[in-house]
């Protein structure tokens, strides 16, 4: 099936660049995300990218993806410590006719002042 | 952007008792609303996918007369967890699709806690 990875924790350091990677494993996906939940909080969409871009720039974020090798990254510039938060890679695909997402674990970014 | 709205954002029932979770789209119809479960330190595991008027598609391992789903609006999908249980405690969240967007939408999520 459908499985997405995603390391469980990444530490920085306030003003420095944050990168969380991940991989998936279908090749039919359509659209790629990145999705941020605060502590006891819902998931809030940052960004997304469609199969066919290799780069999407949003302010402060990058997204990278690498079809080929089925890599994303989410790339956080200036690091602050509100970005300290959990965040989910997510892949959608088309099932049964359903558009389905499947999430990673999540990756904890812990920002040190 | 598109807001959901999720009603309650947390309950605490007693073991035996149904609860009932509504998740709504705000400013926009939904033609397809989709229900998640979060454990502790894991992701989101998809429960069931609903369409607007139609029976609710539940995933692999979901007990669908224990989560009842009710899609009967454009707008408005509630899940009823039956007969609740200390293992039913977990963090439901909802999502809404719209047909001229590609991406969901999440509501804020519901924490269940089940003495």
């Amino acid at each position: 099936g459908e499985d997405v990875e995603q390391s469980l924790f990444l530490s920085v350091r306030e003003g420095d660049s944050s990168v969380i990677n991940c991989t998936y494993t279908d090749s039919s996906s359509t659209y790629l995300y990145w999705y941020k939940q605060e502590p006891g909080a819902g998931l809030q969409l940052l960004t997304y990218i469609f199969s066919n871009m290799d780069m999407k720039q949003d302010q402060r974020l990058t997204v990278l993806l690498n079809k080929k090798d089925k890599h994303l990254s989410l790339r956080i510039a200036d690091t602050q410590t509100g970005d300290s938060a959990i965040y989910f890679c997510a892949e959608s695909f088309h099932s049964g006719g359903y558009q389905k997402v499947t999430f990673g674990i999540g990756t904890k970014l812990q920002v040190i002042p | 952007g598109a807001v959901v709205s999720q009603h309650p954002s947390r309950v605490i029932c007693k073991s035996g008792t149904s609860v009932k979770i509504e998740c709504r789209s705000l400013d926009f119809q939904a033609t397809t609303m989709f229900w998640y479960r979060q454990f502790p330190k894991q992701s989101l595991m998809l429960m069931a996918t609903s369409n607007e008027g139609s029976k609710a598609t539940y995933e692999q391992g979901v007990e669908k007369d224990k989560f009842l789903i009710n899609h009967a609006s454009l707008t408005l999908s509630t899940l009823t967890v039956t007969s609740a249980h200390p293992e039913d405690s977990s963090f439901y969240i909802c999502s809404a699709k719209a047909g001229i967007y590609n991406e969901q939408f999440f509501g804020p999520g519901t924490r269940l806690t089940v003495l």
